[in-house]
């Protein structure tokens, strides 16, 4: 089983609409949930982070961490096209320096 | 600028040449990472260095070296590639453990080819 798990995309959603990328990781004892966006050609950048259970909002980003399913999710309210990236997931299992990454999402957003 | 920069942008090198890939984070973070980015295949950390000691080496083939020489600065060396090292190399900064919102602040990348 892998480690952490993105589907692959691409998830095309129209502008304006509301794009749920999901992510699944396998170890229980993980600690804290990142989302990255990468442009193409670019490298990563931080979005958001969550460390407990429930919903966190910034902007028009909300992420949503579920420990007991091992599910996190970035919601992506009011899509613009300019949000068209690969939306990598991460996993830190000890508040230490190893962080997983999902294979990324990528996602379109169509005028 | 990201705070973290990554020379050269580019790279092509053949399978027996030595090339370095420098990297530098004018964070003030204390941790600096290499990870590699080929396609379709997730982010692969190769070498973690905090407070300048290595405290993580994920079976890297020894054909990379990394080097450490301060908080800001940390090179990978390069030496006899195989063609499937052709690949996105990134280098990132945070800092380390524990500490509040943290994360990892990425340089632009170095694209490798080898050929």
């Amino acid at each position: 089983q892998k480690e952490v798990e993105q589907n692959s995309g691409p998830l095309s959603v129209p502008e304006g609409a509301i794009a749920s990328l999901n992510c699944t990781y396998s170890d229980r004892g993980s600690q804290s949930f990142f989302w990255y966006r990468q442009y193409s050609g670019k490298s990563p950048e931080l979005i958001m982070f969550i460390y407990s259970n429930g919903d966190k909002e910034d902007g028009r980003f909300t992420a949503q961490l579920n420990k007991a399913s091992q599910y996190v999710s970035l919601l992506i309210r009011d899509s613009q096209p300019s949000d068209s990236a690969t939306y990598l997931c991460a996993v830190n299992r000890d508040y230490g320096q190893n962080f997983v990454f999902g294979p990324g999402t990528r996602l379109s957003v169509l005028p | 600028e990201t705070g973290v920069t990554q020379t050269p942008r580019h790279l092509v090198m053949g399978m027996t040449n030595k090339k370095s890939l420098k990297c530098e984070q004018h964070l003030g973070h204390n941790a600096m990472y290499w990870y590699k980015q080929s396609a379709k295949k997730p982010l692969e950390l190769m070498f973690v260095y905090s407070l300048e000691e290595r405290v993580e080496n994920n079976s890297v083939p020894s054909r990379f070296s990394p080097e450490c020489p301060n908080s800001s600065h940390l090179f990978l060396h390069l030496h006899t590639l195989q063609p499937e090292d052709s690949a996105l190399y990134l280098c990132a900064s945070s800092q380390a453990f524990p500490t509040g919102d943290y994360g990892y602040t990425f340089g632009s990348g170095t694209r490798l080819t080898v050929v």
